[in-house]
């Protein structure tokens, strides 16, 4: 079945270089998408989303780059920190109002 | 401040005892979601209620019910939990506006149940 996934299941950086997360979707019908960061032992937070009319949207230290040509989504963070440390999912909505479906996720560690 | 509250943090069941986890929200969202996320794995959606319109994934076992009385709460029944229901359920809830206008989930903290 169509599914989003992500190419990294783990990413290591230090403290301050900027972090690159992938994700790959498949359901060409996904017209919106939203990357959800997840703390250890807490409900997905929201960090940025993006519509299909646009390729980039930036926020607070995060860009979202969306290449529909190929179905590939990426979460840029500028000036990674610790705080930064948690599981990274993209998710996509296969065209619904209020559906999402979520990749894998990628663990991203931040060391000092 | 406005937000999705799950209750309990953590609930232990036994095996084929039916359990309920609870969900309540303050942000008068239209539509609430129960999600199940298994350890190191993507949350994967149960059912939603758009108002108290209920919508179920076609993969979601019968084992799993929902209920949602009102627009503030909404149950998810596990009528006889195996070990293989041991996860972190999640609920959530958006806006549900017009197609112009996705909106993002708002998810709680979570109940993590684990089944003996």
């Amino acid at each position: 079945g169509e599914s989003v996934g992500l190419h990294l299941p783990t990413l290591s950086v230090q403290e301050g270089d900027n972090s690159i997360i992938n994700c790959a979707y498949s359901n060409s019908a996904s017209d919106y998408f939203i990357w959800y960061k997840q703390e250890s032992g807490k409900g997905p937070q929201f960090i940025i989303d993006i519509r299909s009319n646009m390729d980039k949207r930036q926020g607070q230290r995060v860009t979202v780059l969306l290449n529909k040509t190929v179905k590939h989504l990426s979460l840029q963070i500028a000036a990674t920190q610790p705080g930064d440390s948690a599981v990274y999912f993209c998710a996509e909505n296969g065209g619904s109002n209020y559906k999402l479906t979520f990749g894998k996720g990628t663990l991203l560690t931040v060391n000092p | 401040d406005a937000m999705v509250i799950q209750n309990p943090r953590y609930q232990v069941t036994q095996f084929g005892k039916p359990v309920t986890l609870s969900c309540s929200q303050t942000l008068n969202h239209n539509v609430m979601y129960w999600y199940q996320q298994k350890s190191s794995q993507a949350p994967k959606l149960l059912f939603h209620y758009y108002d108290k319109d209920f919508n179920n994934e076609a993969d979601t076992p019968d084992n799993f019910q929902s209920r949602r009385p009102n627009t503030s709460f909404c149950f998810l029944d596990i009528r006889s939990p195996g070990l293989g229901d041991a996860a972190m359920y999640l609920c959530a809830t958006s806006r549900g506006v017009g197609r112009d206008l996705r909106r993002e989930l708002f998810f709680g903290s979570g109940t993590q149940l684990s089944v003996l």
